[in-house]
């Protein structure tokens, strides 16, 4: 079955500055890319979302590239603020359920 | 338009009994999926309705149940509770079945402390 890595687990970046959370998986049939941000005490909120059919996806700070043949996919967050400090989640799905990462903790220092 | 609801947020109970936790769907979503948030294991999933049929199944053990309702609402169940059964239970909506592009929307969550 489907088996999504991310790295790295805890992140700190400057208030400001840039941050990015990679995820390799390893079903070649995974065709749809989501990610979820999770801040304390509530579920996750997909944030941005990628298909198999397009390379780099942007929603203003927030931009997803993925790279088929390499079987990567990545998270890119410019001009962080404090309100980014969560626990992000990437996700791929092979047409069942999605297979989620272990997550990544931001932690945005003001 | 409202979001996923699930019901109760907190629950505490002992080794051996039962719980039965509810979700309700976005209007219009016909299928619902249920996860387990633990800080280890992160989400896992156990189990997907859609219009009221299991469809997907996750790797848990049989005490862990569920139904779908006609009007979407969901619930599970877990039986003969263990102490590594605490965790976050997650409900999630959509519109389609999973895969296919279909966006997944997350309830708060259901915190269940089993002592």
């Amino acid at each position: 079955g489907e088996n999504v890595e991310q790295h790295p687990s805890t992140l700190s970046v400057q208030e400001g500055d840039s941050a990015v959370i990679k995820c390799t998986y390893s079903d070649s049939a995974s065709n749809y890319f989501p990610w979820y941000k999770q801040e304390l005490g509530k579920g996750p909120q997909l944030i941005i979302d990628i298909r198999s059919n397009v390379g780099e996806k942007k929603d203003q700070r927030i931009a997803v590239t993925l790279n088929k043949t390499a079987k990567h996919f990545s998270l890119h967050i410019t001009e962080t603020q404090p309100e980014d400090s969560a626990v992000y989640f990437c996700a791929a799905s092979p047409g069942t359920p999605l297979v989620f990462g272990k997550g990544t903790r931001l932690s945005v220092i003001a | 338009k409202a979001g996923v609801t699930q019901t109760p947020r907190y629950l505490i109970k002992t080794r051996g009994q039962q719980v039965t936790l509810s979700c309700s769907p976005i209007s219009g979503h016909r299928s619902v999926s249920w996860y387990q948030q633990t800080p280890g294991q992160g989400l896992q999933f156990l189990f997907e309705y859609f219009s009221e049929t299991q469809r997907n199944k996750g790797n848990f053990p049989g005490r862990f149940s569920g139904r779908q309702f006609s009007n979407s609402r969901s619930e599970m169940n877990v039986s003969t509770l263990e102490l590594g059964d605490s965790a976050l239970y997650l409900c999630a909506s959509s519109r389609g079945q999973t895969g296919s592009y279909n966006e997944q929307f997350f309830g708060p969550g259901t915190r269940l402390t089993v002592l």
